[in-house]
């Protein structure tokens, strides 16, 4: 079945460094995809989304662009702050199953220390 | 607030007891999602409904049940619980079924079994 596979262990890094969020997938077809946010206490919000390949999304200083010929979708901020501190999840829904169900990546921490 | 509304935010019940979960979508939203996230399986689909119909059923177990209402709202029933079944449960919304559409999720109901 469908997958997503986001790189092991908590992410740390100081305001203003680069940040890097692996993303692959594995899926039949041609998935969309979307990396969602969860601060602490609260539910998960969209972060942004590319349906088809080269697409980029973007949104609130995060890019990433859908890849297909190395099925990944990897999520990148040049200059993160404090408030980026968050869980990020990477997801994919596949139209070949008629609905619009997510699978998720594992998630992860990200601690942005001032 | 997402205008996804959750209730009750926590639960704290014994082992073997049946608890409902209550979810109410986004204002003209049709499709209905409930997701369980907890630490080892991180989050997991488990039932899909459009417009109060069953359309989609992931990891969901026996012991759980939903429904969708005609007011749209749903619940998830989960029965003869176990330690096990603490986790944080997700209702998120979106309105139809097409691949473009991303979630608006609650900020979930966290269940711990005692």
């Amino acid at each position: 079945g469908d997958s997503v596979t986001q790189m092991e262990g908590p992410v740390t890094l100081s305001e203003e460094a680069f940040l890097t969020i692996n993303c692959t997938y594995t899926a039949t077809g041609y998935p969309s995809l979307f990396w969602y946010v969860q601060y602490p206490g609260e539910g998960l919000q969209l972060l942004l989304k590319a349906t088809k390949a080269d697409d980029k999304g973007s949104n609130k200083g995060f890019e990433a662009t859908y890849r297909k010929e190395t099925t990944s979708f990897h999520l990148e901020k040049g200059s993160v702050q404090v408030s980026d501190s968050a869980v990020y999840f990477c997801a994919l829904s596949n139209p070949l199953y008629g609905n619009n169900r997510l699978a998720f990546g594992k998630g992860n921490q990200v601690v942005v220390i001032p | 607030d997402s205008g996804v509304t959750q209730t009750p935010k926590h639960l704290i019940t014994a082992t073997g007891q049946r608890v409902t979960l209550r979810c109410s979508p986004r204002s003209g939203d049709l499709s209905v999602y409930w997701y369980q996230q907890s630490l080892d399986q991180g989050l997991q689909f488990l039932i899909q409904y459009y417009n109060g119909e069953e359309r989609a059923k992931g990891n969901i177990l026996e012991r759980f049940s939903a429904q969708q209402f005609p007011d749209l709202h749903s619940e998830l029933n989960l029965s003869s619980l176990e330690l096990g079944d603490s986790a944080l449960y997700f209702c998120a919304s979106s309105p139809g079924q097409g691949r473009a559409y991303g979630y608006t999720f609650g900020s979930g109901t966290r269940l711990t079994v005692v």
